[in-house]
């Protein structure tokens, strides 16, 4: 167990719907990063928070979005959904930018 | 710009074989790097690190030595088991970012 938690584990939507992903850092990680891991891209890094604020941002469309609040926890958005949006997304935290701890992942269907 | 590059899979191995996955990486800097591993239907877990040129680190038997010389940092393991049977990504971290590579498929058959 990383101490990363990420809810929900599975969602099953349609097309141009919306979504929240929640992510909940280790104890004490300041940082938390989004991943999406499809079969045919690999593991794409799409940002980066630090405390609050916005700290790297990847390969993430405009229609995704996200932030983190001051209880450290973080929420990816993704709007407009499109059948290539179906993919796993990790979310995982960093205390030092030396190490990172991933979460089970969101399993993300949309039909 | 950062980037790592690692050996494509899928490696199919017999139990008890000889296990290196190549991992070359690009830094504009001095990062750490780091192999994961994700096992089936899970997360990515930390596998081992290196923080500077000459490290090496280890773990369950897995082993990687951080080259400066050939920007390397690939993995080893002497003798696999069935139960290492996963995707190994490789990964560097500098200026607060991280890079993985593509990901390598292993299956170890009995």
């Amino acid at each position: 167990d990383s101490g990363v938690t990420q809810t929900p584990k599975h969602l099953i939507t349609a097309t141009g719907q919306r979504v929240t992903l929640r992510c909940s850092p280790r104890s004490g990680d300041l940082s938390v990063y989004w991943y999406q891991q499809s079969l045919d891209q690999g593991l794409q890094f799409l940002i980066q928070y630090y405390n609050g604020e916005e700290r790297a941002k990847g390969n993430i469309l405009e229609r995704f979005s996200a932030q983190q609040f001051p209880d450290l926890h973080s929420e990816l958005n993704l709007s407009s959904l499109e059948l290539g949006d179906s993919a796993l997304y990790f979310c995982a935290s960093s205390a030092e930018y030396n190490e990172q701890f991933f979460g089970p992942g969101t399993r993300l269907t949309v039909l | 710009g950062n980037s790592v590059t690692q050996m494509e899979g899928p490696v199919t191995l017999s139990e008890e074989a000889f296990l290196t996955i190549n991992c070359t990486y690009t830094a504009t800097g001095y990062p750490s790097l780091f192999w994961y591993v994700q096992y089936p239907g899970e997360g990515l877990q930390l596998l081992l690190k290196a923080t500077k040129a000459d490290d090496k680190g280890s773990n369950k038997g897995f082993e990687a030595t951080y080259r400066k010389e050939t920007t390397s940092f690939h993995l080893e393991k002497g003798s696999v088991q069935v139960s290492d049977s996963a995707v190994y990504f490789c990964a560097l971290s500098e200026n607060f970012q991280f890079y993985f590579g593509t990901g390598t498929s292993l299956t170890v058959i009995p």
